[in-house]
């Protein structure tokens, strides 16, 4: 299995511009979810999915944030317009189901906002 | 809600020698899962651990292991023969079933050589 594959590993955009990150779950997995990291707040949860339908978005910071699983094996996480406080590491990490209770992670974006 | 607390935000340890990681946690659940997961320079997250709350044995892998003190709501994890491929930020992280996960802001760990 390759695991959590996101893409792209590093993004950098200007302020104002559209920001779309990809996720691509494991195989078989029902959940899947959205963290940003960043050094003053450490991991955040901003949403999560259950059979590709958005369960719990309290994260989501404004508006601006936008997720979607149009099917099992893909997800995106968009920010439009970004600015440069979204600068952050964004993960996405998926687990078998809720009682399961391991998540794996992929290797995260990068994402810096100029 | 459930917190985690890392007192500990950078700790070093000499290459072949044991560390202890602190992490404690509140919560009012009886049943809930705890973690350890390392992130290295590359910056993904792994699962090192898992101690489950209703087991009193505490959970070991290799090398790593776990002091669950149930009562004291605390979690350590003990690195024994520290490697230079240990040097990474640890998260403990708490999850209750149907919840969420919550992380503790990490501890960073340089293994000297």
């Amino acid at each position: 299995d390759a695991g959590v594959i996101q893409s792209p590993r590093h993004e950098v955009t200007e302020m104002g511009q559209e920001v779309t990150l990809r996720c691509k779950p494991i195989s078989g997995h029902d959940y899947l979810f959205w963290y940003r990291q960043t050094m003053m707040r450490g991991l955040e949860l901003l949403i999560y999915f259950n059979n590709n339908v958005p369960i719990d978005d309290s994260g989501m910071p404004e508006d601006r944030f936008s997720a979607k699983m149009p099917n099992a094996s893909f997800s995106t996480l968009k920010i439009q317009p970004s600015e440069p406080r979204d600068s952050a590491v964004y993960f996405c990490a998926s687990s078998a189901d809720r009682g399961n209770e391991k998540l794996f992670f992929g290797s995260g974006t990068q994402l810096s906002v100029l | 809600a459930q917190t985690v607390t890392q007192s500990q935000p950078e700790m070093s340890v000499q290459e072949a020698e044991t560390v202890t990681l602190s992490c404690t946690y509140d919560t009012s659940e009886s049943n809930y899962y705890l973690f350890w997961y390392k992130q290295p320079p590359s910056r993904q997250m792994i699962l090192v651990i898992r101690q489950e709350a209703y087991k009193q044995q505490n959970a070991t892998e290799n090398r790593f292991s776990v002091n669950f003190q149930k009562a004291a709501k605390s979690f350590s994890l003990k690195i024994s023969d520290s490697q230079l491929g240990d040097t990474a930020m640890y998260f403990c992280a708490f999850y209750n079933y149907g919840q969420n996960f919550v992380f503790g802001p990490g501890t960073r760990l340089s293994v000297l050589p």
